[in-house]
C-alpha cells in the first residue's frame, strides 16, 4: 500500500521569496504523484501531476515540482511567492499496478510574510 | 456545469443517529471516492468506488457504508452517528481508472458533519 509523508506541518516565508515543500512517498511501483491546493473553506484544486516521463513537471500558478525516485521525493518548488499563495498544500500518491486509491499526505500549511 | 455536488453542506447529528451524506456527478465518472479532512490528519480515504455496482474500503472504513448503483451517485452513510465522526467530508472523482489507476480527483465543497 502507499503512504505520504509531509514533514513540515506548517511554514512561513516572505513575499517574493522562493518556497519548497517537501513531499516523500511510500511505494513499490512507479507511483503517480499529485500535489493539490486548498484555500480555507474551498476544495482541493489540483497544481500538477505526475504520471511517468519527464521527472520536472510543471502546473499552474508558477509551481513546478521534481520527481526523484532515488529519495522517493516529490517537492513542490516555486520561485517567487505572492501573498494569494497563502493556503494549504496536499501532496497525494496513486498506484499505477491497478484501479485504486489516492492517499493523501497530512498537509503544510504555508503562510506569507509581507 | 454542476461537477461535484454535495449535499448537505452543514449537518447537526445526535451520537446514535443515521444520514446519508450525498454526491452526485455530471462528468460521466467511472472512480468515486469519498474522504474525510480533520485537522492535523490531511484527507483520509473513506471508501471508493471504480465503476457502478463496485466499492472498497479505503484507510478509515469504519462506520460508514457506500454504495454504487449508478453511474453518477455514490451516497455515504452513517448507521450510528459517533462524536469521533464530525469532520468535514469531500467526494472527488476522477475520469481515469482501470488498470492505470486514478486519475486527478475532481472535489465536490464539502459537507461538514458535526455529531454531539
Amino acid at each position: 500500500a502507499q503512504s505520504v509523508t509531509q514533514p513540515d506541518i506548517h511554514i512561513t516565508v516572505s513575499e517574493g521569496a522562493s518556497l519548497e515543500l517537501r513531499c516523500n512517498y511510500s511505494y513499490g511501483a512507479t507511483p503517480y504523484l499529485f500535489w493539490y491546493v486548498q484555500s480555507p473553506g474551498q476544495g482541493l484544486q489540483l497544481l500538477l501531476k505526475y504520471f511517468s516521463g519527464d521527472t520536472l513537471v510543471q502546473g499552474i500558478k508558477g509551481f513546478e515540482a521534481e520527481f526523484k525516485r532515488s529519495q522517493s521525493s516529490f517537492n513542490l518548488r516555486k520561485p517567487s511567492v505572492h501573498w494569494s499563495d497563502a493556503a494549504e498544500y496536499f501532496c497525494a500518491v496513486g498506484a499505477s499496478s491497478s484501479a485504486s486509491k489516492i492517499i493523501f499526505g497530512s498537509g503544510t500549511r504555508l503562510s506569507i510574510r509581507p | 456545469n454542476a461537477g461535484v455536488t454535495q449535499t448537505p453542506k452543514f449537518q447537526v447529528l445526535k451520537t446514535g443517529q443515521s444520514m446519508t451524506l450525498q454526491c452526485a456527478q455530471d462528468m460521466n465518472h467511472e472512480y468515486m471516492s469519498w474522504y474525510r479532512q480533520d485537522p492535523g490528519m490531511g484527507l483520509r480515504l473513506i471508501h471508493y468506488s471504480v465503476g457502478a455496482g463496485i466499492t472498497d474500503q479505503g484507510e478509515v472504513p469504519n462506520g460508514y457504508n457506500v454504495s454504487r448503483s449508478t453511474t453518477e451517485d455514490f451516497p455515504l452513510r452513517l448507521l450510528s452517528a459517533a462524536p469521533s465522526q464530525t469532520s468535514v467530508y469531500f467526494c472527488a472523482t476522477s475520469g481515469t481508472s482501470g488498470r492505470f489507476g486514478a486519475g486527478e480527483l475532481f472535489f465536490g465543497e464539502g459537507s461538514r458533519l458535526t455529531v454531539l
